[in-house]
């Protein structure tokens, strides 16, 4: 149980466009998903906290209306980089908790998202 | 300033050796401490996770030790493999917010 799954695994795209990245919870709904970025050799850093229904909240210097993200159901979130740049290039991961964290709110990751900007 | 200090930043050991990780936190108010295991170009997979009220944890050839009064975390593993190379990381769950807090990792090469 609490598996958490991510579309696409990698993705290479144009400068200019946009990609969307799929995080779905497999076996639980997940009250809560998280949004972080990776870069090589680097810990995980916290872009923005979605919940279902609402508005994601967003960290310190992410721009909101460069990485949009909605939550829309209680298995889906998204992630859709817009107008892509190279600088965007890095690994996307989601996680999140719901019925199945327990008393520990334990945030289950997925395998995370390559992205490429050409 | 909550942070999670992991030493040391890399490590490499022979296979079948036994090895320690180091885990220092700031953070505060603390809820649990969990580490981590993060293949490369894979998403972080949950070793043990532990309250301030728990001491010791085991999973399999994994075992953590938390102490809260010195913050200082550990992770043990033992009889290692080829396949335990990875970065481990040391996270911490901030009280306020539910937000983690991650340590850098520390680089585990095990060598044939």
């Amino acid at each position: 149980g609490a598996v958490v799954s991510q579309h696409p695994s990698r993705v290479i795209c144009k400068s200019g466009t946009s990609v969307k990245i799929e995080c779905r919870s497999l076996d639980f709904q997940a009250t809560t998903m998280f949004w972080y970025r990776q870069f090589p050799k680097k810990s995980l850093m916290l872009m923005a906290t979605s919940n279902e229904g609402s508005k994601a909240t967003y960290e310190q210097g992410v721009e909101k209306d460069k990485f949009l993200i909605n939550h829309a159901s209680l298995t889906l979130s998204t992630l859709t980089v817009t107008s892509a740049h190279p600088e965007d290039s890095s690994f996307y991961i989601c996680s999140a908790n719901g019925g199945a964290s327990g008393r520990y709110n334990e945030q289950f990751f997925g395998p995370g998202t390559r992205l490429t900007v050409l | 300033k909550n942070q999670v200090e992991q030493s040391p930043q890399s490590l490499i050991i022979l296979e079948g050796k036994n090895c320690t990780l180091q885990c220092n936190y700031t953070v505060s108010p603390f809820s649990n401490l969990r580490w981590y295991k993060q293949d490369t170009g894979r998403g972080p997979v949950s070793l043990t996770i532990m309250t301030f009220s728990e001491n010791t944890k085991s999973n399999g050839r994994y075992t953590a030790t938390l102490d809260a009064d010195t913050k200082q975390s550990s992770l043990h593993i033992t009889a290692s493999q080829l396949s335990d190379s990875a970065s481990y990381i040391c996270v911490v769950l901030y009280n306020q917010g539910g937000k983690l807090i991650f340590g850098q990792g520390t680089e585990l090469s095990v060598k044939p």
